[in-house]
């Protein structure tokens, strides 16, 4: 069983503060990896994408990838309110199916 | 544009019913997926479409599910004799190619409730 883990939370991070958002995975042979976030009641929709060992920066959003300690984390900046929401972190070995974690849950309190 | 869309939005049924859930993929994308997403858990593929060849069923949980494309286009995912243990939220989503890097965009959902 190939298996993606997170934090399930609640993470309680105040406006203004760094949210960190972890996951590890299993399957050494994977290769692409992604965080979607995920309003309660909605479809999940993507916020980053990481390939390579290293940071990956998107507006207030970094990725951070390490390939040998099979890990995986989500940085966000300068938190706001409207960031509160579940944070999934998903796994691609293929072209096929992502393998999803079963997310982190957080809350950005004013 | 127009992204992926699915019908019914909410589904209840009887247990031991059958059930076709739809799914309209964004336009030119030529992969398709299925998800479900049960209370309390992740995302668990089911079963995967990339043009015509022949789909990855291998996250299938039983032979009561099954699914189709047609067209290259519209899928429908089946469910026969559905099980209280069906309920979740089925989601579909689609990505320009089968690549492990092309984004993956999902619908809104179908919810169902199987009683």
């Amino acid at each position: 069983q190939k298996e993606v883990e997170q934090n399930s939370g609640p993470l309680s991070v105040p406006e203004g503060a760094i949210a960190s958002l972890n996951c590890t995975y299993s399957d050494r042979g994977s290769q692409s990896f992604f965080w979607y976030r995920q309003y309660s009641g909605k479809s999940p929709e993507l916020i980053m994408s990481i390939y390579s060992n290293g940071d990956k920066e998107d507006g207030r959003f970094t990725a951070q990838l390490n390939k040998a300690s099979q890990y995986v984390s989500l940085l966000i900046r300068d938190s706001q309110p409207s960031d509160s929401a579940t944070y999934l972190c998903a796994v691609s070995n293929s072209g096929y199916a992502l393998n999803f974690g079963k997310g982190t849950s957080l809350l950005v309190t004013p | 544009g127009a992204g992926v869309s699915q019908s019914p939005s909410n589904k209840v049924t009887e247990k031991g019913k059958d059930v076709e859930l739809r799914c309209d993929p964004i336009s030119g994308h030529t992969a398709l997926y299925w998800y479900r997403q049960s209370l309390g858990q992740g995302l668990e593929f089911l079963i995967y479409f990339q043009g015509n060849s022949a789909p990855d069923k291998s996250g299938l949980p039983s032979d009561r599910f099954s699914a189709e494309r047609t067209g290259g286009s519209v899928s429908t995912l089946t469910i026969q004799r559905t099980q209280q243990e069906d309920s979740a939220v089925y989601l579909c989503a689609s990505s320009l190619g089968g690549l492990a890097r092309d984004t993956q965009y999902f619908g809104p959902g179908t919810r169902l409730t199987v009683l």
